[in-house]
C-alpha cells in the first residue's frame, strides 16, 4: 500500500512563528503535492513537485514555500505564521504520468493563534 | 482558470436506494477522472478513476464519463449508512496536476 506520512497531526502555533510541515512517501514517486482544506473552499493547491528540487506553484502559494532535497520528502514552510492560514493542510504524492492517481497523507490541522 | 464544478449538498437517499454524484468540468484537454470519499476529520481516499467515455463499475460504484458532454458522474447501488460522506470529484491535466472540486456531501438516510 502507499504510504503518505505527515508528521504533525495537530499544531497550535503563534502569529509570526516560522512552522514546518513534513511530509514523506514510500512508494518512490515523483510528484509530490501540498494542499489546504477550508470549510466552503474545498482543496486547493499550494505547490507542486515533480522532481527533486523542483516546485511549481499552484493556486494559493502565497505567504508558504516548499522543499524538496530528496524525492520522498516535501516541505511545507510557512515563512511567518498568520491567522488565515488556520487550516488542514494535506500532502499527497503519485506517479510522474498524466492521469495518475494521487494519495493522500492523513493531513496536518494547523492553529495559528 | 480549470474548473470542476459539483453541487455542494446535502444530497439525502434513503438506504438502499441509488445516489448518484454530478460533476462537470471547464478543460476539455482533462484526461482522467477521479472520485474520492472523505469521511469528516478525515483525508480523501480514491474510490474510482475512468479515463475512457463511458461506464466503469467497481462493485457498488459505477463512474460515468461523457467527455463531449464534459461530465462525469459517480452512481452508488445499495446505498449504506457508511457511504454518508463528501464526495470530490477530481481530474487530471497535462501538466499533471489533479483539480478537485468541492465536493458533494451525501448522507443516507436509515
Amino acid at each position: 500500500d502507499v504510504k503518505v506520512t505527515q508528521s504533525s497531526r495537530y499544531l497550535v502555533k503563534r502569529t509570526g512563528e516560522k512552522v514546518f510541515l513534513e511530509c514523506v512517501q514510500d512508494m518512490d514517486h515523483e510528484n509530490m503535492f501540498w494542499y489546504r482544506q477550508d470549510p466552503g473552499l474545498g482543496l486547493r493547491l499550494i505547490y507542486f513537485s515533480y522532481d527533486v528540487k523542483m516546485k511549481e506553484k499552484g493556486d494559493i502559494p502565497e505567504g508558504y514555500s516548499v522543499s524538496r532535497e530528496k524525492k520522498e520528502r516535501f516541505s511545507l514552510i510557512l515563512e511567518s505564521a498568520s491567522t488565515n492560514q488556520t487550516s488542514m493542510y494535506l500532502c499527497a504524492s503519485s506517479t510522474g504520468f498524466s492521469g495518475n492517481t494521487i494519495y493522500f497523507g492523513e493531513g496536518s490541522w494547523l492553529t495559528v493563534v | 482558470q480549470k474548473e470542476v464544478e459539483q453541487n455542494s449538498g446535502p444530497l439525502s437517499v434513503p438506504e438502499g436506494a441509488i445516489a448518484s454524484l454530478n460533476c462537470t468540468y471547464s478543460d476539455r484537454g482533462s484526461q482522467s477522472f477521479f472520485w474520492y470519499r472523505q469521511y469528516s476529520g478525515k483525508s480523501p481516499e480514491l474510490i474510482m478513476f475512468i479515463y475512457s467515455n463511458g461506464d466503469k463499475e467497481d462493485g457498488r460504484f459505477t463512474a460515468q464519463l461523457n467527455k463531449a458532454s464534459q461530465y462525469v458522474s459517480l452512481l452508488i447501488r445499495d446505498s449504506q449508512p457508511s457511504d454518508s460522506a463528501t464526495y470530490l470529484c477530481a481530474l487530471g491535466d497535462r501538466d499533471d496536476k489533479i483539480i478537485f472540486g468541492k465536493g458533494t456531501r451525501l448522507h443516507i438516510l436509515p
